[in-house]
């Protein structure tokens, strides 16, 4: 198994422009989210989906889109990069919640986005 | 509101050194509380999962336990060796009306010293 796996490792972005960070699973994995890391501040939950054909908005939501078509796959689209989405970007996925128990989420090497 | 805290921010011990880490949340309708490790300019490594009705797990030197009613949780390294020098975050995973919610400590930053 290859696990997480998030492209680009780095990206750097002029303000305005559109980018897909991309995250795909070969776990079977039915949740899958993404996080933003920032120093001082954690990390936060940005999108997450329970499932292909279904997501929700996390906790800092503006400014990012997401889709989950397959199991597999959960890009993160950023419509209009602004240099306060410059950040850490981490997708984790997992089994999700089986009969009353949530399983461990695994993430991904992450992304480095610098918004100039 | 759903906060997790960890202390120390640093923590700096000599080589052999047995160690806790410390972890508080708020509110204690959780799903579960997991222990990370974090290298730097690297992922998350998940190193314990413990479920809302479980107290303890382990896995080798590492040991972490769970008291929902005081909404605390430890980590426990024996013997610690420079290898386990890095950032140790620990996550609640919070029960919400419309699923549930991963909630992050800002970590605890570990320097075992040779």
């Amino acid at each position: 198994n290859a696990g997480v796996t998030q492209t680009p490792k780095f990206q750097v972005l002029k303000t305005g422009q559109s980018m897909t960070l991309q995250c795909a699973q070969d776990m079977n994995h039915e949740y899958m989210s993404w996080y933003r890391q920032d120093p001082g501040m954690g990390l936060r939950l940005i999108h997450y989906s329970v499932g292909a054909g279904i997501t929700d908005q996390g906790e800092v939501p503006n400014g990012y889109n997401v889709s989950r078509s397959t199991t597999e796959d959960f890009p993160l689209r950023l419509l209009s990069a602004a240099p306060s989405q410059t950040s850490v970007y981490f997708c984790a996925s997992s089994y999700g919640l089986v009969q009353s128990f949530f399983y461990e989420q695994y993430f991904g090497p992450g992304t480095r986005l610098t918004v100039t | 509101k759903q906060e997790v805290t960890q202390i120390p921010a640093a923590l700096s011990v000599p080589e052999g050194e047995n160690l806790v880490l410390n972890c508080s949340f708020t509110d204690s309708a959780i799903y579960n509380l997991q222990w990370f490790r974090q290298d730097p300019g690297k992922g998350l490594t998940s190193l314990l999962l413990i479920q809302s009705s479980q107290r303890e797990q382990t896995s080798g030197r590492l040991n972490a336990s769970l008291d929902k009613s005081s909404g605390r949780s430890t980590l426990y390294i024996a013997a610690s060796q420079p290898g386990d020098s890095a950032t140790y975050l620990c996550a609640a995973l919070y029960k919400e009306t419309s699923g549930s919610r991963l909630t992050f400590g800002e970590g605890t930053q570990l320097t075992v010293n040779p």
